[in-house]
């Protein structure tokens, strides 16, 4: 059974930091590109970053709305994927989901499988 | 980046309906486009990629259509079990980016 279970979540101060973790299970992580996709209380998806595989010299993608304040990053001998969050904004507030890419004809589509999400406050 | 339209926004439909939700592209995506459903305090559940094939396990009561940038995701013989919010998903281009959701009712 495939599990994606996040951890790390909690309330944090604006411009403060904060470590998200996926530990995977019941696949093969090495063979995945990985996502983290969140969600604001009451509102809908959006995909936050990407992490491609060994193969893909595990590149990266990042939503404008993060670049350059997050780092997604992977660790395959651990079977785990994380999160590094920094200079933390209000607007980040949401329940943070990893998700497990699947690549058919030519592209790869976020969310084959989804953790339980983790859910990160960010609030003085 | 590439924006997704989904309409209605919400849908009051009754036991037994067929219903269907669109899903418009601001620009062509050729057939890289998913469907996920998701229901309250739940993580999304994969239900259709690249337009219609349907994910390992998800009854054929859900099928999905189009081309483009016009994608439809069409729902037979509504059950209870299938109330929910419906997001669909381009990934031809990055920032991968989703719809705002459809929420499904029951009337």
């Amino acid at each position: 059974e495939v599990q994606l279970v996040e951890s790390g979540g909690g309330l944090v101060q604006p411009g403060g930091s904060l470590r998200l973790s996926c530990a995977a299970s019941g696949f093969t992580f090495s063979d995945h590109y990985m996502d983290w996709v969140r969600q604001a209380p009451g509102k809908g998806l959006e995909w936050v970053a990407r992490i491609r595989k060994r193969g893909n010299s595990y590149t990266t993608e990042y939503a404008a709305s993060v670049k350059g304040r997050f780092t997604i990053s992977r660790d395959d001998s651990k079977n785990s994927l994380y999160l590094q969050m920094n200079s933390l904004k209000t607007e980040d507030t949401a329940v943070y989901y990893c998700a497990r890419g699947q690549c058919s004809g030519g592209s790869c589509y976020c969310g084959l499988n989804w953790g339980q999400g983790t859910l990160v406050t960010v609030s003085s | 980046d590439i924006q997704m339209t989904q309409s209605p926004s919400s849908l009051s439909a009754s036991v037994g309906d067929r219903v269907t939700i669109t899903c418009r592209a601001s620009q062509g995506i050729s057939n890289y486009l998913a469907w996920f459903q998701q229901k309250p305090g739940k993580a999304p559940k994969a239900l259709i990629y690249a337009v219609s094939s349907l994910q390992s396990g998800v009854p054929s009561k859900f099928s999905g259509s189009g081309s483009g940038t016009d994608f439809t995701l069409t729902i037979s013989s509504l059950q209870p079990e299938d109330f929910a919010t419906y997001y669909c998903q381009q990934y031809n281009s990055y920032p991968l980016t989703f719809g705002q959701g459809t929420r499904l009712e029951i009337k």
